[in-house]
C-alpha cells in the first residue's frame, strides 16, 4: 500500500540530546513536509523540501534541521537548541503540479509524539 | 496577511445530530485554494475537499456538505446525521496561490459524537 511512515510513534529526549525522527514515503511525491502539532494551535510548518538535496525553512525552522538524500525519505532531527521540543510531529507528502503549486493536497503519517524527559 | 479561524475549540453533540464547524479565512490573493482534513485518533490527516477561489458552488458528498461564501469569508462544512466515526479533530487550511508550498492551518476543531 502506498502511503507515509513515520518512525517510532513514541519518543524520548533528555535534555541536550539530538533526536532523529523518521520520515519515509512511497507515493513518489516530489514535495515533502514537516509539521508541529501543538494542542490548540493546530500545524505549523517547520520545513518543507520540493525536490531532492533541495530544502526550505518554514516558519518555526530554529531548533530542527532536515536532509533530502533520497526523494523517498526526509528525516527531522530536533537538536538539543530546540529548548520547547514536546509536540506531535507530522510529516507530509505532496506531488504539486508544475503550476498552481497552492493546489496540492497532503498526505500525512500517522505522526511521531516526542516528549522531554 | 493569510490567517484561517476556527472559533469553535470543541464540539459536542448527540449521535444523528446535525452539526456544522465553521472555518472564517483572510487573505488578499484572489486566487487561493481552501481544505478541509479529519485528523481521527490514530494522529494521521485526511483530506477531506478542495476548493478554489473562483467556484463558490457547494459541495455535497454523503453526509459532508460544505458552504463556501466568499462574501464572508468562509468555508464551513457540516456533517448531517453525525456518526461516532466522525468523532475527529477537523483542519480548515488556506493556501496562496502567491504562497507556494505554504499552507496555513485552523486551530482545528474536537469534534466529539457520543452514541
Amino acid at each position: 500500500d502506498g502511503g507515509i511512515t513515520q518512525s517510532p510513534k513514541y519518543l524520548f529526549r533528555k535534555e541536550g540530546q539530538n533526536v532523529t525522527l523518521s520520515c519515509e514515503q512511497n507515493l513518489n511525491h516530489d514535495a515533502m513536509y514537516w509539521y508541529r502539532q501543538d494542542p490548540g494551535q493546530g500545524l505549523r510548518l517547520i520545513y518543507y523540501s520540493q525536490i531532492v538535496n533541495d530544502f526550505q525553512k518554514g516558519d518555526i525552522a530554529e531548533g530542527y534541521s532536515v536532509s533530502r538524500e533520497k526523494k523517498e525519505s526526509f528525516p527531522l532531527t530536533v537538536t538539543s537548541a530546540q529548548k520547547n521540543p514536546t509536540a506531535f510531529y507530522l510529516c507530509a507528502s505532496s506531488r504539486p503540479g508544475q503550476r498552481e503549486i497552492a493546489k496540492n493536497i497532503q498526505y500525512f503519517g500517522a505522526g511521531t509524539r516526542l516528549s522531554v524527559l | 496577511a493569510q490567517k484561517v479561524t476556527q472559533a469553535q475549540t470543541e464540539i459536542s453533540v448527540v449521535e444523528k445530530e446535525d452539526v456544522t464547524l465553521d472555518c472564517v479565512y483572510e487573505t488578499r490573493d484572489t486566487t487561493y485554494y481552501l481544505f478541509w482534513y479529519k485528523q481521527p485518533p490514530s494522529g494521521e490527516l485526511v483530506f477531506l475537499i478542495r476548493r478554489n477561489s473562483f467556484d463558490e458552488q457547494n459541495e455535497i458528498s454523503g453526509r459532508y456538505s460544505w458552504n463556501f461564501q466568499k462574501s464572508t469569508s468562509s468555508f464551513n462544512f457540516t456533517i448531517t446525521a453525525s456518526q461516532v466515526v466522525d468523532s475527529a479533530v477537523y483542519f480548515c487550511a488556506l493556501s496562496e496561490a502567491s504562497g507556494g508550498f505554504k499552507t496555513i492551518f485552523g486551530a482545528g476543531t474536537r469534534l466529539f459524537v457520543k452514541a
